[in-house]
């Protein structure tokens, strides 16, 4: 069964501080790899994808890729109060299909 | 980003009867849309797959006559909760994506399903 891993959380962090989230799976021939964020109540929003080793930047957003460690992260910088909410990590198992972990809840203190 | 719109965003019913879900992509075609249902403090489970014009793919363990599936045409797929129960309470999510790439999915608002 093809599995992501995420650490539930809390991961608190001050307002301007980079928040790391962190996210593994199981499947090595993976090779789309998505971030989305979730409000509490609201549905998922795409915040970046990767698919190539390394990293991938946009804006205050920075996501990297290991797939010989089969790890991926995302990088927040300049964490705002509004960027609380739960991130989630999404591996592509086929075409558009995705399977997600738990999320990690983030909280940015003022 | 694409819009995909879902209604109803809020729905209780009585166990027993059926409920129905809308999933529209707005300004834009999709031959594939997705249901995931995600319970409290969980993440999402993809449901099914829905294919225009086609029967749904089911994931293991979905009862596909109790969750009917309908994708008519290019921009509408239907959920039907039939016979609802407690245990079928959740938040309900339709996406879509825009192009044959991988996996860029674009959520609707998701239904959150309450069952007395």
């Amino acid at each position: 069964q093809k599995e992501v891993e995420q650490n539930s959380g809390p991961l608190s962090v001050p307002e301007g501080a980079i928040a790391s989230l962190n996210c593994t799976y199981s499947d090595r021939g993976s090779q789309s790899f998505f971030w989305y964020r979730q409000y509490s109540g609201k549905s998922p929003e795409l915040i970046m994808s990767i698919y190539s080793n390394g990293d991938k930047e946009d804006g205050r957003f920075t996501a990297q890729l290991n797939k010989a460690s089969q790890y991926v992260s995302l990088l927040i910088r300049d964490s705002q109060p509004s960027d609380s909410a739960t991130y989630l990590c999404a591996v592509g198992i086929g075409f558009q299909k995705l399977v997600f972990g738990t999320g990690t809840r983030l909280l940015v203190s003022p | 980003g694409a819009v995909v719109s879902q209604h109803p965003s809020r729905v209780i019913c009585k166990s027993g009867t059926s409920v129905k879900i809308e999933c529209r992509s707005l300004d834009f075609q999709a031959t594939t849309m997705f249901w995931y249902r995600q319970f409290p403090k969980q993440s999402l489970m993809l449901m099914a797959t829905s294919n225009e014009g086609s029967k749904a793919t089911y994931e293991q363990g979905v009862e596909k006559d109790k969750f009917l599936i309908n994708h008519a045409s290019l921009t509408l797929s239907t959920l039907t909760v039939t016979s609802a129960h407690p245990e079928d309470s959740s938040f309900y999510i339709c996406s879509a994506g825009t192009s044959g790439g991988p996996g860029e999915l674009f959520f609707g608002e998701g239904s959150r399903l309450t069952v007395l």
